[in-house]
């Protein structure tokens, strides 16, 4: 079955260290691709985009995302993650003419400080 | 503006009883789409509605109903009760024209079924 999958269930770092979470999706053609973040207690809200153009994305709080058409990912980077970045991570996938927007299950990142 | 808005944010039911939760968009929104988040299973597509059609429809059973109002206002219905439909009921909106995937999420209705 077609579907987006998130490579990690659980990622903890110390302050500082590097992230990248991994995001593949399945489907054929022209997707959308989006990173949303949920932090404790709070409503899911849009971390990044990409609908085209420019492969490497930047989005809120020092996020960036880099598009690889050839491998079908979609992979969330941060060069130095701060405690409040804690969070759960869902990459998500509008697939080629559909009007719904597809979530992985989700990575949760503990950061340490 | 105000966010989207979900209603009740809390509730308990026992097997076989059915539910109702609402959800109000921000202004100006025509699309609603409606999720089931359960930690073994992430985020699960249930429906989207756009100018009170249904557009698009996830993989749950028909126990699972919504409708959309003409004020874009949604509601959704389930029949029946399980014990595995205790989960965060997610309500997302967004202005729709096209599906750009850009959703504004509420907080969620979390119900428990007993």
């Amino acid at each position: 079955a077609q579907s987006v999958s998130q490579h990690n269930h659980h990622v903890i770092l110390s302050e500082a260290a590097s992230l990248e979470l991994g995001c593949n999706y399945s489907y054929g053609g022209t997707v959308n691709l989006f990173w949303y973040v949920q932090y404790p207690g709070q409503h899911l809200q849009l971390l990044l985009k990409y609908f085209s153009g420019d492969p490497l994305v930047k989005g809120i709080k020092g996020f960036e995302a880099e598009f690889i058409k050839s491998k079908f990912s979609f992979n969330l980077r941060k060069p130095s993650v701060q405690w409040s970045d804690t969070a759960e991570y869902f990459c998500a996938v509008t697939p080629p003419a559909g009007t719904a927007l597809i979530f992985g299950k989700g990575t949760t990142l503990s950061v340490s400080s | 503006k105000a966010g989207v808005t979900q209603t009740p944010r809390y509730l308990i039911k026992t097997r076989g009883q059915q539910v109702t939760l609402s959800c109000s968009p921000i202004s100006g929104h025509r699309s609603v789409s409606w999720y089931q988040q359960t930690p073994g299973q992430g985020l699960q597509f249930l429906f989207e509605y756009f100018s009170e059609t249904q557009r698009n429809k996830g993989n749950f059973p028909g126990r699972f109903s919504g409708r959309q109002f003409s004020n874009s206002r949604s509601e959704m219905n389930v029949s029946t009760l399980e014990l595995g439909d205790s989960a965060l009921y997610l309500c997302a909106s967004s202005l729709g024209t096209l599906n750009t995937g850009e959703l504004f999420f509420g907080e969620g209705s979390r119900l428990t079924v007993l």
